[in-house]
């Protein structure tokens, strides 16, 4: 079966750039959305496709996606972005997500 | 404005069954897939299972398979997930999601399911 990998957490100093990974065999030929899950409450979806932003969504969060490695951005971080972030793709009729990140703002 | 509301979750016994339901609204429902997607306590986020718009495309994680059912009705914005011979592990948050393009775009609240004698 396929595995998405995740680090357990990311340490991000205040106003700096945290740089969120996502593991997975030849990922960058398939397409990675990300979410993020404050405490307490329910998944937002943050990026799809590899690199679009829903509406609503801040510029500062990016993704990109290529050979092994897909990559969530968060420029400027903020006391706001720390949360729980997820990267999920659709394989062989299955929905898969990485085991989640905890971002830390420092 | 788009909403989903699960309802439907509570305390059940091992070996027990529960329906649990999404209700819809905002959106035109019968023209998006939908996804169940749980949540055990400080866990990652599991897929659980999905539908396609019209219900005739149907998947399930592993774990759920021969176990769980999924269903919609259209004509009453509705999802449900039928759950059968439940078991400790299947202990969640249980989310309902609209669906499109592989990803899943709003999510409701979700219903607590707890299996425990």
């Amino acid at each position: 079966s396929y595995d998405l990998t995740q680090p357990l957490s990311v340490s991000v100093a205040l106003g700096q750039t945290a740089r969120v990974s996502c593991g997975g065999n030849n990922i960058g030929s398939k397409s990675v959305h990300w979410y993020q899950q404050r405490p307490g409450q329910a998944p937002v979806l943050v990026i799809y496709g590899d690199n679009n932003r829903p509406s609503g969504i801040p510029e500062r969060f990016s993704g990109s996606n290529s050979g092994n490695t897909a990559t969530l951005t968060i420029s400027r971080a903020q006391v706001g972005d720390e949360a729980d972030y997820y990267c999920q793709m659709w394989d062989s009729s299955t929905v898969l997500f990485g085991g989640g990140t905890k971002l830390i703002v420092l | 404005e788009v909403q989903l509301v699960e309802s439907g979750g509570g305390l059940i016994q091992p070996g027990g069954s529960l329906r649990i339901s999404c209700a819809a609204s905002g959106f035109t429902f019968s023209t998006y897939e939908m996804n169940w997607v749980r949540q055990a306590p400080g866990k990652g986020l599991e897929w659980v299972s999905y539908i396609s718009d019209s219900g005739r495309s149907i998947y399930y994680a592993d774990s759920v398979k021969g176990r769980f059912t999924i269903s919609r009705d259209n004509a009453k914005n509705s999802l449900f997930l039928q759950m059968n011979s439940l078991r400790a592990e299947d202990t969640a948050l249980y989310y309902c999601a609209r669906a499109r393009g592989g990803y899943s775009d709003n999510w409701g609240q979700g219903t607590l399911v707890t299996v425990s004698s």
